[in-house]
């Protein structure tokens, strides 16, 4: 079974802070993404990547960037974290037909 | 831009069918729908090509018109573990990435 892992459940951070989610897939997949799920909005796509090193942004990429040194690992990084960024925040990663997706990491910044 | 589900919502009693339909304002390369019960991540249900095709299992099943960009998904008979949220997924040819629908959320009742 394809595995797609995110490094934490649940975490709560202050404004101001610098958060980095972490997502492992375990596949070999070379797509992979970051959504955020947000009530009546669906999941918006704020960053995703074809390859190692390559990077291309989403709908909704401001305040966020991401890193991806290894194929299997693709991290988002909130610099400066705000209460607006609070959400449900979903790692995936695609074949050409489907695509699988974390638990999640539900993040609250205060 | 992402495409626009309709219903936003649904109440079902068991045994009942519904339509969900999805509809993007692009050229289309293919429709993916996806399925996520509370505090789970989003389960891939089926994919549908260009071409106009027509997949199904169990009493789940799928439409795509080309011509008009539209998606439904049919759900026959509903049961109870149908419950949950329905997001479509759409890709444009050569993109690699799905942008998400808002979600239909789908309650089935006894």
């Amino acid at each position: 079974d394809v595995k797609v892992t995110q490094s934490s459940r649940y975490l709560v951070k202050r404004t101001g802070e610098k958060v980095f989610l972490e997502c492992v897939q375990d596949m070999d997949h070379e797509n992979m993404f970051w959504y955020r799920q947000d009530p009546g909005l669906g999941l918006r796509l704020i960053y995703f990547s074809y390859d190692v090193k390559m990077k291309e942004k989403g709908d909704i990429p401001e305040g966020y960037s991401v890193s991806r040194e290894k194929k299997e690992r693709f991290s988002l990084i909130l610099e400066s974290a705000s209460t607006n960024q609070t959400s449900m925040y979903l790692c995936a990663s695609k074949t050409p037909n489907e695509q699988f997706f974390g638990p999640g990491t539900r993040l609250t910044v205060l | 831009q992402q495409p626009v589900q309709s219903p936003q919502a649904v109440i079902l009693r068991e045994g009942e069918d519904a339509v969900i339909n999805c509809s993007s304002s692009k050229a289309l390369y293919s429709v993916h729908w996806y399925r996520q019960k509370h505090g789970e991540a989003p389960v891939f249900l089926m994919i549908l090509l260009k071409g106009g095709e027509q997949k199904g299992h169990d009493k789940i099943s799928a439409s795509f018109n080309e011509k008009k960009q539209q998606s439904s998904l049919y759900l026959t008979a509903s049961q109870l573990s149908y419950s949950g949220t329905y997001f479509c997924g759409t890709e444009e040819l050569g993109a690699q990435k799905l942008v998400f629908g808002q979600g239909t959320r789908l309650t089935i009742n006894p």
